[in-house]
């Protein structure tokens, strides 16, 4: 059974903090993504990865940073975490990726609930 | 970055009912997804539609691809309180990014 797992479900930090998200996939899967999502807006992407110490800014970067020494494990980092951060974080892998010809199966964990005070 | 627009933003109904949601764009693409996402957990993939004019089906689901794939469909037959959930379409965009679709929040009541 495929499974996308994330350090925390909840989690609370103050402004200015440095917030670690951890996710791991024990699928050996190329592809991982971090998104945020946020009521009315979708989900939006933050970062991914195509490879080990690979990663391309998705449509909204600033503020984070990530990173993917291992395979199996990508981490979004908030440098200093501030309130229009709060947020639901979803972390996603994939064999392929998207493509323009084929479309892939996104894994999705079960996401972490920040809050920024 | 190409919107995906989802229609109706919130849907609340009686079980056994039959519902459509709605996924357009302005632009064509190759594929859609269409995901559920339930309460506390991430989205999950339901059926990836690639052919202009496709219908799948899963159970009492119903998923069509527009003739000129820009937009999509999904129909549920007599809804149950498991269908409860946010419904999440996706498109590609470029080798390796997904573009979400804003969603449809449904909630069936028993």
């Amino acid at each position: 059974d495929v499974k996308v797992t994330q350090s925390s479900r909840y989690l609370v930090k103050r402004t200015g903090e440095k917030v670690f998200l951890e996710c791991v996939q024990d699928m050996d899967h190329e592809n991982m993504f971090w998104y945020r999502q946020d009521p009315g807006l979708g989900l939006r992407l933050i970062y991914f990865s195509y490879d080990v110490k690979m990663k391309e800014k998705g449509d909204i970067p600033e503020g984070y940073s990530v990173s993917r020494e291992k395979k199996e494990r990508f981490s979004l980092i908030l440098e200093s975490a501030s309130t229009n951060q709060t947020s639901m974080y979803l972390c996603a892998s994939s064999l392929w990726g998207g493509g323009s010809s084929r479309s892939d199966t996104q894994y999705f964990g079960p996401g972490t609930r920040l809050t920024v005070l | 970055t190409q919107l995906l627009e989802q229609s109706p933003q919130f849907l609340s109904i009686q079980e056994g009912e039959n519902l459509t949601v709605y996924c357009n764009s302005s632009s064509v693409f190759s594929s859609l997804q269409w995901y559920r996402q339930e309460p506390g957990e991430g989205p999950v993939l339901l059926v990836t539609v690639v052919t202009g004019g496709e219908v799948k089906k899963l159970k009492r689901l119903t998923f069509q691809f527009g003739d000129a794939r820009k937009d999509s469909s999904l129909h549920i037959t007599a809804a149950q309180p498991g269908d409860t959930g946010l419904y999440l379409c996706a498109r590609t965009s470029g080798t390796y990014k997904y573009i979400f679709g804003t969603g449809t929040r449904l909630k069936v009541l028993a």
